[in-house]
This record gives structure tokens, sequence and C-alpha cells, in this order.
């Protein structure tokens, strides 16, 4: 069965210390990957996503994220995070020719002023 | 434009009652996606159902669940019977009417709690 593993459960940094959090999918074929972000109180939102070419995507609000196929991998990153950046965040994968995504458990993220 | 709507965002009922959600989809979008959210869990697929047909149950409990998405109207997730193990957070997207249904909007979320 395809899975999305995050291996970070919660992740503690200081405002201007860079991010990286970590996003594996077991799945052979064709797939688009997404990270999406939760602020407090809010609905999910996309962050960025991937489909196909540069493995290398930029989204929104300074954050990049890079496809590994070799790796099956699709890790977030952000070289300088703000307080405001305190949220969760889920990796998810759409697979083959399925609708529907499949999600991580997600990475609650602080950040401390 | 207004984004993905669900009502209501917090939803009580008693072991045995019936839950009804409701997902009005973004203007244009033909597609919706019902996912639940237990606690300290990710998001998990339910249903995928466009105007009038059930495309994808898979993620669907056999027992008590059901959806439906009419030509007219919002999509319903009714959940018949409720246990407390039911208690979750039930997320709703859409997606355009596109081939690839590459992207999903998702709205804010019916929090259910059973007593």
């Amino acid at each position: 069965a395809q899975s999305v593993s995050q291996h970070n459960h919660h992740v503690i940094l200081s405002e201007a210390a860079s991010l990286e959090l970590g996003c594996n999918y077991s799945y052979g074929g064709t797939v688009n990957l997404f990270w999406y972000v939760q602020y407090p109180g809010q609905h999910l939102q996309l962050l960025l996503k991937y489909f196909s070419g540069d493995p290398l995507v930029k989204g929104i609000k300074g954050f990049e994220a890079e496809f590994i196929k070799s790796k099956f991998s699709f890790n977030l990153r952000k070289p300088s995070v703000q307080w405001s950046d305190t949220a969760e965040y889920f990796c998810a994968v759409n697979a083959g020719s399925q609708g529907n995504l499949i999600f991580g458990k997600g990475t609650k993220l602080s950040v401390k002023p | 434009n207004a984004g993905v709507m669900q009502n209501p965002r917090h939803l009580v009922r008693r072991r045995g009652q019936e839950a009804r959600l409701r997902c009005s989809p973004m203007k244009g979008h033909s597609h919706v996606y019902w996912y639940r959210q237990l606690p300290e869990e990710g998001l998990k697929f339910m249903v995928y159902l466009q105007k009038e047909n059930i495309i994808d149950e898979s993620g669907m409990p056999k027992e008590r669940f059901s959806a439906e998405f009419p030509k007219e109207g919002p999509s319903i997730l009714r959940i018949q019977q409720v246990v407390r193990g039911d208690s979750a957070a039930y997320f709703c997207a859409s997606s355009p009417p596109s081939r690839d249904l590459l992207e999903q909007y998702f709205g804010p979320g019916t929090r259910l709690t059973v007593t």
C-alpha cells in the first residue's frame, strides 16, 4: 500500500534558523507531490507542488522542496524561519491516476521569537 | 471567489445520533473529496465524488457512513448511529473539472465530537 512518512513529529527552532522537514513516500510509479500548511485555527493551504520538470520547486513564503526520485523523498526547506511559520506541515502524494491524496502524519513546527 | 465552505464548523452528537456534514465546493469545481483527521494523525482519504456519482469510496467505513454530491446543493457526508470513535475533524476538498485532478483546495473542516 502507498504511504507517506514524515520523520519529525515536532520541530522547535529559533527565528532565523534554517528548516528542513523530511518526507518519504512509497510508490514506484509516477507521483505528484505536495506540501500543505495548516496555521493554528485555519484550514489547509497549499505551500507548493511538484508535477514534473525541475525537481527543485519554489512555493509561497520562501519555502522550497526538492524531489529526489532515487530516494523517494520530497523534503521541505526554508533558509530562515520566522515566528509566523509556526504551523503544522503535511506532505501529500497523489499516485498514478488516483484522485485522492495520501497524507503523512504531519510535522508541527514551533518557531521561538 | 469564495473558497470551499463547510458547515457546521463544530458539531456535537450523542452516541447513536446521526451526523450530517455539508461541503460546498469552490465555484466551478465539480470534484469533491472527504478526508478524516483523527487526533495525532494525518488526513485519511474517505471518498471522492463528482456530481451525482461516487468515484472512489475505498476509504469509507463499510457501515454507517455514506456520502452524496447531488446535482444541486452541497455534498453531504452522513454518519448514522455515531460512536465515540467517530470523533474527528472532517475535511472536504474540491478540485476543478480537469482530467489531471492535480490540485485540491480544502475547507476549514467540521470538528465532530461524540459524547
